[in-house]
């Protein structure tokens, strides 16, 4: 299994161009997470799915943020226009028996917006 | 809002030292308190899930509690090495789980 897989690894930008950020979840997890890292707040949940369904996305910060799962082995999440403060690690993460096995986290996407 | 603690922040120890951090998270509506290690330019990994008061998990020479009456989680490491350097995270919650910020560990050799 090759784990939850994201692309780019790396992005940079320039300010208000738009970013869009791609996860690939382990085949079979039925449940999917976008959380965004900063070292003032640490990992912050932005949004959630289930079976490709938008749960909640109570976190996610604003209009200019969102995320999509058109089917079960794909999920995007896109900034427009992008601001120097969206700059952070944004990680993907699927689980099928969280009470067990966790969170399966991908690598990252560490964003840099100048 | 719910609000998930962790301490201390960092804890520099000796390799062969044995150490245990805290995580504290709200008593009341409990459902599962999970355990993470991150190690520097990875993704974080899980350690643990728990979800019985008076769990106890162990992998290794880690181990972690759990007490969801009063609301705490313990996590230890016997005699830690120098590649047990890393960040540990409790993350609690229902369908979302909500991190701490992380105690920060490194083992000195």
């Amino acid at each position: 299994d090759a784990g939850v897989i994201q692309s780019p690894r790396h992005e940079v930008t320039e300010m208000g161009q738009e970013v869009t950020l791609r996860c690939k979840p382990i085949s079979g997890h039925d449940y999917l997470f976008w959380y965004r890292q900063t070292m003032m707040r640490g990992l912050e949940l932005l949004i959630y799915f289930n079976n490709n369904v938008p749960i909640d996305d109570s976190g996610m910060p604003e209009d200019r943020f969102s995320a999509k799962m058109p089917n079960a082995s794909f999920s995007t999440l896109k900034i427009q226009p992008s601001e120097p403060r969206d700059s952070a690690v944004y990680f993907c993460a699927s689980s099928l028996n969280r009470e067990v096995y966790g969170y399966t986290f991908g690598s990252g996407t560490r964003l840099t917006v100048v | 809002i719910l609000n998930v603690e962790q301490s201390p922040q960092s804890l520099h120890v000796q390799e062969g030292d044995s150490t245990n951090f805290t995580c504290s998270f709200p008593s009341s509506n409990f459902y599962a308190l999970h355990w993470y290690r991150w190690e520097t330019a990875k993704s974080p990994e899980a350690l643990f899930v728990m979800t019985l008061n008076g769990d106890e998990k162990k992998k290794g020479r880690i181990s972690a509690t759990l007490n969801t009456k009063e609301g705490y989680s313990y996590l230890y490491i016997k005699g830690s090495q120098p590649e047990d350097s890393a960040t540990y995270l409790c993350a609690f919650g229902t369908d979302k789980l909500i991190f701490g910020t992380g105690t920060r560990l490194q083992v000195f050799p």
